[in-house]
């Protein structure tokens, strides 16, 4: 099935430590982001990218860091930066950022980071 | 600060009776609504849209309705099941712009 996988769904990390969240895609989308989700709050931008090997900063990007080497795959770095990293990870991925005028976006089942 | 936003954090509803959610934005230059529906431990999932050229669009046991004048958006839920307890969020979106902005989120637990 086409979808959006995300790995790990749970992880702990120490303080200081750099994590890498993965995020793939099998739906052959240009488009794809990472948002974080807070309990109470809205999802919030991390990143974006349009195109391979192009992304762009959203609203929260401090911190964080993403690649985009393969249109499959937009794997997320939460750094030391990061002062609060604890949250709820979600990767969502559209046709193409014209996309998200027609609500494909589409979202993976998220990974929750929890830093010891 | 965001520009969208939830009147009401949560919601309890009888199973069988009709919810309504509401959702209010500031920004006028907005011209795409959907609302999406996230069950506990998931990722979101679209429901329903509508352009701003419109004031009310159906679905299958959902309706949203548009009103721009006081920049209102309304999600309205016919005979809610236990399978509608999620968190619902409204979000907005300029045309060609890349950016959802999303709201808070209303809690819907349906009461058997």
């Amino acid at each position: 099935d086409g979808g959006i996988t995300q790995s790990p769904k749970y992880l702990f990390r120490k303080e200081g430590q750099n994590v890498t969240l993965s995020c793939e895609q099998n739906l052959n989308h240009d488009a794809m982001y990472w948002y974080r989700q807070d309990p109470g709050q809205g999802l919030r931008l991390i990143y974006y990218s349009q195109i391979v090997n192009d992304f762009q900063k959203g609203d929260i990007a401090e911190g964080y860091s993403v690649s985009r080497e393969k249109k499959e795959s937009f794997p997320l770095t939460v750094t030391s930066a990061q002062k609060n990293p604890t949250a709820f990870y979600l990767c969502a991925s559209s046709p193409g950022t014209s996309g998200i005028n027609t609500g494909e976006l589409f979202f993976g089942e998220g990974s929750r980071l929890t830093v010891l | 600060g965001e520009s969208v936003g939830l009147h009401l954090p949560t919601l309890s509803v009888q199973e069988g009776d009709n919810s309504i959610i509401n959702c209010a934005y500031s920004n006028s230059a907005s011209d795409y609504f959907i609302w999406y529906k996230q069950e506990s431990g998931k990722g979101p999932q679209f429901i329903i849209d509508i352009r701003s050229n419109m004031d009310k669009r159906q679905g299958q046991r959902v309706t949203v309705l548009l009103n721009k004048t006081v920049k209102h958006l309304s999600l309205q839920i016919a005979a809610t099941q236990p399978g509608d307890s999620a968190v619902y969020f409204c979000a907005e979106n300029i045309l060609n712009d890349y950016k959802l902005s999303f709201g808070a989120g209303t809690t819907v637990t349906v009461r058997a």
